[in-house]
């Protein structure tokens, strides 16, 4: 079972939807990062969140400890937001590892 | 912000022949950088993490004779695959962490293919 789960798997949205994307994990953490890989691979990291809420532009993430979870929500999508979302969290301890969650794949359509 | 590169950031190699993958850091000194391989469609798998000055930690099941890497300064690092094979070919992922420890930056990736 993977410590970090994210739902949904894939998800079809059209042009201007207001989009949750969800992480679940099962321990406790340091860290949580939401990263963005477009096709053709490059990994962008949008969020590094340990308690609260961030925004960035149409992005929010926002992340609960006592319930371990996170979201990432994207307002007023556009197709360039099509990418795959993952979620990967640092748990406790001296390890700087991160943990992938096996991330969501977004197509918005115009 | 920060921003790490790779070079190249494609490859297409002989079977047998060694590939060396450059990590760098541009503007900021990585204390640890980590070595990823991604499988189309599958998340990313930690391969190893190396501390600048001191040998890798490979992860379990990564052959460090085969992916060699080094991490010389703090501002570079680099993975070498040894005697390719086809079962080799995989896009591979740099990243690092600079002394602010929680914030981690990815390399844009190398794809290797091994004919």
């Amino acid at each position: 079972k993977n410590e970090v789960e994210q739902s949904p798997q894939n998800l079809t949205a059209q042009e201007g939807e207001f989009i949750t994307i969800n992480c679940s994990y099962s321990v406790g953490i340091s860290a949580l990062h939401w990263l963005q890989q477009h096709p053709g691979g490059g990994i962008v990291s949008l969020f590094m969140l340990s308690s609260g809420k961030k925004k960035h532009g149409r992005l929010i993430a926002t992340i609960n400890i006592q319930e371990k979870h996170s979201s990432l929500h994207i307002t007023a999508s556009h197709p360039r937001d099509s990418a795959v979302y993952i979620c990967a969290v640092r748990f406790g301890g001296a390890t700087n590892k991160l943990i992938f969650g096996t991330g969501t794949l977004l197509a918005v359509q115009p | 912000g920060a921003v790490v590169s790779q070079h190249p950031s494609w490859v297409i190699c002989k079977s047998g022949t060694s590939v060396k993958i450059e990590c760098r850091s541009l503007d900021f000194q990585a204390t640890t950088m980590f070595w990823y391989r991604q499988f189309p469609k599958q998340s990313l798998m930690l391969m190893a993490t190396s501390n600048e000055g001191s040998k890798a930690t490979y992860e379990q099941g990564v052959e460090k004779d085969k992916f060699l890497i080094n991490h010389a300064s703090l501002t570079l690092s680099t993975l070498t695959v040894t005697s390719a094979h086809p079962e080799d070919s995989s896009f591979y992922i740099c990243s690092a962490i600079g002394l602010a420890v929680d914030t981690q930056y990815f390399g844009p990736g190398t794809r290797l293919t091994v004919l």
